[in-house]
C-alpha cells in the first residue's frame, strides 16, 4: 500500500542553520508529492509540492526535489528562522487513491 | 473569504455522549475530507465527500458518521462516545480529488472524551 515515511524528530537548530527533514515513500504509479507545515494552535497549510519526477518545489526558502529513483522527497532550507518553528509533513496522493497519505510528521524548534 | 472553518475549537465529551463537528467552507470546492490526528502521528482519513449527497468512508471511519446536504457544509458526527476518540479533528476541502490540487484545512477542533 501507499504510505510515508519521515525522519523522527524533534529537530532543534540554531537561527541560520541548514535544514533537511528526510521523506520517502512507497506507492505504485506516480504520486503527487507535497509538504504541509502546521504552525502551533493552527491548521495545516501547503509549504511545496511536486507532481512528477525531478520536479523541484519551493516556497518561502523551502525546497524539495521529487525523486523517483531513491523514492524521496527531502525537504531543505539553507537558513532557518526563528518563525520557521512548527511541524513538518510529508504527504502524497496517488491517483488510485482518495486523499492525501501523511506521514508521521517532524517537529522543527529553532532558537535565536 | 474565511476559507475552512469548524466549531467549535475545544470540547470536553463523558463517555457514551454525541456531539456534532461542524464544518464549513467558502470556496465552492467539491471535496470535503475529515480527519483525526493523534500525537506523534500523521493525519488519518476518517470520511470525505466528493459532493453534496456523496460520501465514503476513509481509512478509520468507526464510530463516526457523516452527511453532506450542501456544498459548503460537512458536519462530523460521534454518536457514543469513546476514551479512543480523543484526538485533534481536522476538516479539509478541494476543488478536484488532489493530485496536484492543494487541500485547504481548518484550523482543528481537540476533543476530549473521559
Amino acid at each position: 500500500g501507499n504510505s510515508v515515511t519521515q525522519m523522527e524528530g524533534p529537530v532543534t537548530l540554531s537561527e541560520e542553520a541548514f535544514l533537511t527533514i528526510n521523506c520517502t515513500y512507497t506507492a505504485t504509479g506516480y504520486p503527487s508529492l507535497f509538504w504541509y507545515v502546521q504552525y502551533p494552535g493552527e491548521g495545516l497549510q501547503l509549504l511545496l509540492k511536486a507532481t512528477k519526477a525531478d520536479d523541484k518545489g519551493s516556497n518561502k526558502g523551502f525546497e524539495a526535489t521529487y525523486r523517483k529513483e531513491t523514492t524521496s522527497f527531502h525537504l531543505e532550507k539553507g537558513s532557518v528562522q526563528v518563525s520557521d518553528s512548527a511541524v513538518y509533513f510529508c504527504a502524497l496522493f496517488n491517483q488510485a487513491g482518495t486523499a492525501l497519505i501523511f506521514g508521521k510528521g517532524t517537529t522543527l524548534s529553532v532558537s535565536s | 473569504n474565511a476559507g475552512v472553518t469548524q466549531t467549535p475549537k475545544f470540547r470536553i465529551l463523558k463517555i457514551g455522549q454525541s456531539m456534532t463537528l461542524q464544518c464549513t467552507q467558502d470556496m465552492n470546492h467539491n471535496y470535503m475530507y475529515w480527519y483525526r490526528q493523534d500525537p506523534g502521528m500523521g493525519l488519518k482519513l476518517i470520511y470525505y465527500s466528493v459532493g453534496a449527497g456523496i460520501t465514503d468512508k476513509g481509512e478509520v471511519p468507526n464510530g463516526y458518521n457523516v452527511s453532506r446536504s450542501t456544498t459548503e457544509d460537512f458536519p462530523l458526527r460521534l454518536e457514543l462516545a469513546a476514551p479512543s476518540q480523543t484526538s485533534v479533528y481536522f476538516c479539509a476541502s478541494s476543488l478536484l480529488a488532489g493530485g496536484p490540487d492543494e487541500q485547504y484545512f481548518g484550523p482543528g477542533t481537540r476533543l476530549t472524551v473521559t
